[in-house]
Formats: C-alpha cells, sequence, structure tokens
C-alpha cells in the first residue's frame, strides 16, 4: 500500500525567510508526485508535479520541489515567504498497477508566515 | 488551467432531507472523478472513486446507499446524501483527473450542514 508522510503539523517561518514542508512517500512502483496548497473554506490548488526527469521542480508562486529518489522524500520549498503563503498544504502520491492509480494524500501542513 | 465547478458553495438542510452536488470539469474530460470529505484542520478523507458510466467504488466505512455517485459523463459528477443526519455535516469536495500521471484539479468544496 502507498503512503505519504507530513511529519510536521505546522511549520512558522518569519517573512522573507526560507521556507522548507516536509514530505517522505512509500510507493511500489514509479511514483508521481504533488504539492497542493489550500486556504480556508476552499478546494485545493495544483502547486507543482514530479512525474520525471529534474529531480528539481518549479511550481506556482515560486515554489520548488526536490525528488530524492533514496530517501524517498519530495520537501516542498521556497527561498523568500510570504505572509499570503500561510495556508494548508498537502503532499500527494499517484502510484500503483493497472490503472490503479488512485492519489494519497498526506495529512497536511499548515504553514505559517509571520509578518 | 483545468476548471472544475462545484455547486452549491454551500448547504443547510433539515434531517432526514437528501441534498445533491454537482462537480462539473469545465474544459477538460475527466476520465476520473474523486469525493473527499474533510473534518476541520484534518486532512482528506477519500469516499469514492468514480469513473464515466461505471458504478463508483466506495471507500472502506463508506455507506454507498447514503452517499449516492453518479458520473453519467465525461464532464460531471454528482453527490448526494440521502437522508442527510447532523453526523454528514462537512465539507465535501470534488477533484476530476485526466491521465493517471496528472495532478488532479479540486472543486472549491461544498459546507454543508444538517440541523
Amino acid at each position: 500500500a502507498q503512503s505519504v508522510a507530513q511529519p510536521e503539523d505546522q511549520v512558522n517561518v518569519a517573512e522573507g525567510n526560507p521556507l522548507t514542508v516536509k514530505c517522505t512517500y512509500s510507493v511500489s512502483g514509479n511514483p508521481y508526485l504533488f504539492w497542493y496548497v489550500q486556504y480556508p473554506n476552499r478546494g485545493l490548488q495544483f502547486l507543482l508535479k514530479y512525474i520525471t526527469g529534474d529531480n528539481l521542480v518549479k511550481g506556482s508562486y515560486g515554489f520548488e520541489a526536490e525528488f530524492n529518489k533514496s530517501q524517498t522524500s519530495f520537501h516542498l520549498k521556497k527561498p523568500s515567504a510570504l505572509v499570503s503563503d500561510s495556508a494548508l498544504y498537502f503532499c500527494a502520491v499517484r502510484a500503483g498497477v493497472r490503472g490503479s492509480y488512485i492519489p494519497t494524500f498526506g495529512r497536511g501542513t499548515s504553514l505559517i508566515v509571520h509578518p | 488551467g483545468a476548471v472544475v465547478s462545484q455547486h452549491p458553495s454551500w448547504v443547510i438542510c433539515k434531517s432526514g432531507t437528501s441534498v445533491k452536488i454537482e462537480c462539473r470539469s469545465l474544459d477538460f474530460q475527466a476520465t476520473t472523478m474523486f469525493w473527499y470529505r474533510q473534518f476541520p484542520k484534518q486532512s482528506l478523507m477519500l469516499m469514492a472513486t468514480s469513473n464515466e458510466g461505471s458504478k463508483a467504488t466506495y471507500e472502506q466505512g463508506v455507506e454507498k446507499d447514503k452517499f449516492l455517485i453518479n458520473h453519467a459523463s465525461l464532464t460531471l459528477s454528482t453527490l448526494t446524501v440521502t437522508s442527510a443526519h447532523p453526523e454528514d455535516s462537512s465539507f465535501y469536495i470534488c477533484s476530476a483527473s485526466g491521465r493517471y500521471n496528472s495532478p488532479l484539479h479540486f472543486g472549491n468544496g461544498t459546507r454543508l450542514t444538517v440541523t
């Protein structure tokens, strides 16, 4: 069975500082990895994905993530945080066989950026 | 980017009544749609997976007779909460997907309150 772990319920960072939101995964087969952001009372918005190719992927709003196969990680990063980045972030993986690519989500990490 | 429209955004109903939530992919054909339930400050709980023209696959513990899912076309899926009870009050989110390695595109969610 596939799984996604986001070890931190909450990450606090000062505006202008770099941020990292951690994600590790466990799958059979090649993983397709995604990050989403959720603002209060809204659905999730897609930020970025890793399918194949370069391990460093860039996404929306200045976010990037690095795929590390040996550590089975896909941490989300941003060089300089903004207060408006404060939201709930979800890591997700799709993997499987015979078309059973049901996505699995982590439990979410609340990012709080302080002015 | 791909747009998924979910209606209504909020609904209040009395115990015993039924509520229908619509999820439409506006600019792409959704091979698969997923329905999620989200409790406050918690992750997404997958309720069911539906493919166009076939019966939905429900996750363990989800009552298929209570949460009726119909995926009549490649652009429309509906979730009907039948005989709603206060414990069904929650935030319901739909998402649509094209290819298996594609990101999910989410609706903005429906806040259901059963009185």
